[in-house]
């Protein structure tokens, strides 16, 4: 099972800024939040990732609870190519643990 | 440049019948992964291999094999085909599998994927 829970489906205006939320109330304190999303027919593509502290790259900013049990995803201005389905990972510490992606959240940019 | 690629794209077979489906990458990454998303889009983790060593290898059936000939390439090689194996298969890599660190090492950059029908 995922060691995460994102909502299944969001929506977003075109322009906006979209904040996706994911809870991993499970993590350890070594395991690392991923995020990654899936457009359409396409192989999934890595945006950022974080332990503790905010990060914010090119793409996409990461928001970190300070007790580690939840985080967002924002992305600040969301254009219609940004609808895809989004993943949240808690990545294993284990070379040997899988890396499970669960069901993620479906985003929709609306026009 | 293509950095993860597979061939071929589209794959339709018959049951019974053993396929191979090839990925390489030209990243120079040591790790390579085998995902298969099925039709609910589960995306659910097959193998891994990191520098041609075995490391991750699911609970898949053994009609499943990889073979990694070099640590570019990582093939995936089925037998006996049934319905159920019709998917989406995704090979990614990533530079190394560092347990825990966190680092860009672990990023994954995944191919664009080989759809696979069995009929």
């Amino acid at each position: 099972d995922a060691k995460t829970t994102q909502p299944p489906s969001m929506d977003c205006a075109e322009g906006r800024a979209a904040n996706l939320p994911c809870n991993h109330s499970t993590i350890s304190g070594n395991e690392y939040v991923y995020w990654y999303r899936q457009i359409h027919s396409q192989g999934p593509q890595y945006i950022i990732h974080g332990l503790k502290n905010n990060e914010t790259n090119e793409m996409a900013s990461l928001i970190i609870t300070e007790d580690r049990k939840s985080s967002t995803l924002i992305l600040p201005h969301a254009t219609l190519r940004d609808t895809a389905v989004y993943y949240c990972i808690v990545r294993p510490v284990n070379r040997d643990d899988k890396i499970i992606f669960g069901k993620g959240t479906r985003l929709h940019i609306l026009p | 440049d293509t950095a993860v690629s597979q061939t071929p794209k589209y794959l339709v077979t018959q049951m019974g019948n053993d396929k191979s489906i090839k990925c390489e990458q030209n990243l120079g990454h040591d790790t390579m992964y085998w995902y298969k998303q099925d039709s609910k889009k589960f995306l659910k983790i097959m193998f891994s291999y990191n520098n041609k060593e075995l490391i991750i290898n699911e609970t898949v059936p053994n009609r499943f094999s990889p073979k990694s000939p070099d640590k570019a390439h990582l093939n995936l090689h089925i037998n006996s085909l049934e319905l159920g194996d019709s998917a989406v298969y995704f090979c990614a890599s990533s530079l190394s599998w560092l347990a825990g660190s966190g680092s860009s090492t672990d990023t994954q950059y995944f191919g664009p994927g080989t759809r696979l029908t069995v009929l």
